[in-house]
């Protein structure tokens, strides 16, 4: 039983680029919250998407944006990166809209220069 | 909105038993959990509370006081591999997003 797999493991990209990073949940699970965890501190929740539609949003500005597959899979793409975008990218699946038990995958490690 | 406190940091010996504390303030109240993350690793489900009182899992339990917006998470019998950071969380009033603390990075010592 696969669980939560997240893709790349390591970024490093140019103040200004884009960047999107990719998500798979656990099989059984429908719902893919992700969330921007800085350095010495505790993952802050960006959004929620299920059935394909951002459910909830936290407090990150429109250069955050997602998207959600038929087969539940889901991207965090962020836009004109910022230095203080640099952080690990966690991406949580729960079924139901629920955030009961998240399986967090070990994120991806994106580093703006 | 949200906000949650706990310890920056928590040093105990191998064997012995470590209490980390987590106070909150939340407008609504839907449950507490307790996540461990090991340095480059993914935060794991640890346990969760929505009523008052102690829950036990193995070497680990977690308590909740609703009425003082305090809980902690308790380590019995510490082993090296128990060296983590471990967060507590609320969840919003739908239940479907968690507010993570700042985490508490215990170290184990022989």
């Amino acid at each position: 039983d696969a669980g939560v797999t997240q893709s790349p493991t390591h970024l490093i990209k140019t103040r200004g680029q884009q960047v999107t990073l990719r998500c798979s949940p656990k099989s059984g699970h429908d719902t893919v919250s992700w969330y921007q965890q800085a350095l010495g501190q505790g993952p802050q929740f960006i959004f929620q998407y299920y059935e394909e539609e951002e459910r909830q949003r936290g407090n990150f500005p429109d250069r955050f944006s997602g998207h959600q597959f038929p087969n539940y899979s889901s991207e965090l793409n962020v836009n004109a990166l910022l230095l203080g975008d640099s952080a690990l990218y966690l991406c949580a699946s729960s079924w139901g809209q629920g955030a009961y038990g998240y399986t967090f995958g070990s994120g991806t490690r994106l580093t703006v220069v | 909105g949200q906000s949650l406190e706990q310890p920056s940091e928590v040093t105990a010996v191998e064997g012995a038993i470590v209490q980390i504390n987590c106070t909150y303030q939340t407008s609504g109240f839907y449950g507490l959990s307790w996540y461990q993350q090991h340095d480059g690793g993914a935060p794991t489900f640890l346990s969760y509370n929505a009523l008052d009182g102690l829950e036990e899992t193995g070497r680990f339990s977690s308590f909740l006081s609703r009425s003082d917006s305090y809980g902690y998470l308790l380590l019995q019998e510490l082993q090296m591999k128990d060296s983590a950071s471990y967060f507590c969380a609320v969840y919003n009033n739908a239940g479907n997003m968690l507010t993570f603390g700042g985490g508490t990075r215990l170290m184990v010592k022989p």
